[in-house]
């Protein structure tokens, strides 16, 4: 396992296209996050998947943007109608969390894509 | 909610020097506590850890420790290399529901040789 890989690893589009990035996480792992990197800032947590569940969605995550991850494997963000705002580092983590709530908390981050929108 | 404040930066040490970052944290219950970091064009790497209070985390010579009564968790390196110079990110996870990590706005650290 290579860990949790991400593509593109950039990404430049002009105002007012769709976007779409995926991740790969480790294969292993049940949950799946989505974080937002502004230059000079900390991630920023959008939102996450437990299996193919989504179960939470930060107030950051406009209409604009909607998440999948279909069969609990890999995810897609997509950003549609992209504005210069969206511009930013979009990190993906993985972990594995066992029902019986372990606190250990094993994260691992893919490199993240950066959105350049012109 | 939780947050997390660390020292801004960049800071910039020459090489052998004794580093600290501080870091102070607002959390409900009983968080996890983490250290990142974030060398140039790569990804977040977990540096180290701990899970409850007075817990010390150790990896590669970097140590922190969990101190509930100060809610800190600074960052110290007896000796940096200049291969350290990164940026250095202090995040919280509460320990419940969706267990998201908070992040602070992160350090940069500069080792000149």
């Amino acid at each position: 396992d290579t860990g949790v890989s991400q593509n593109p690893r950039h990404k430049i589009t002009k105002r007012g296209q769709n976007v779409t990035f995926r991740c790969d996480p480790i294969s292993e792992h049940n949950r799946l996050y989505w974080y937002r990197q502004t230059l000079g800032q900390g991630p920023e947590f959008l939102t996450y998947f437990q299996n193919e569940a989504q179960l939470e969605k930060s107030r950051l995550l406009s209409d604009r943007f909607s998440a999948e991850r279909p069969k609990g494997s890999f995810s897609t963000l997509e950003i549609q109608r992209t504005e210069q705002g969206d511009s930013a580092m979009y990190l993906c983590a993985s972990s594995l969390v066992t029902t019986k709530g372990s606190r250990d908390y094993g994260y691992t981050f893919g490199s993240g894509t950066r959105l350049t929108v012109v | 909610g939780d947050s997390v404040t660390q020292m801004e930066g960049p800071v910039t040490l020459s090489e052998e020097a004794f580093l600290t970052i501080n870091c102070t944290y607002t959390a409900t219950g009983y968080p996890s506590l983490f250290w990142y970091v974030q060398y140039p064009g790569e990804g977040l790497q977990l540096l180290l850890k701990a899970t409850k209070a007075d817990d010390k985390g150790s990896n590669k010579g970097f140590e922190a420790t969990y101190r509930k009564e100060t809610t800190s968790f600074h960052l110290e390196k007896g000796s940096v290399q200049v291969s350290d110079s990164a940026v250095y990110f202090c995040a919280l996870s509460s320990g419940t529901g969706r267990r998201a990590l908070t992040f602070g706005s992160g350090t940069r650290l500069q080792v000149q040789p």
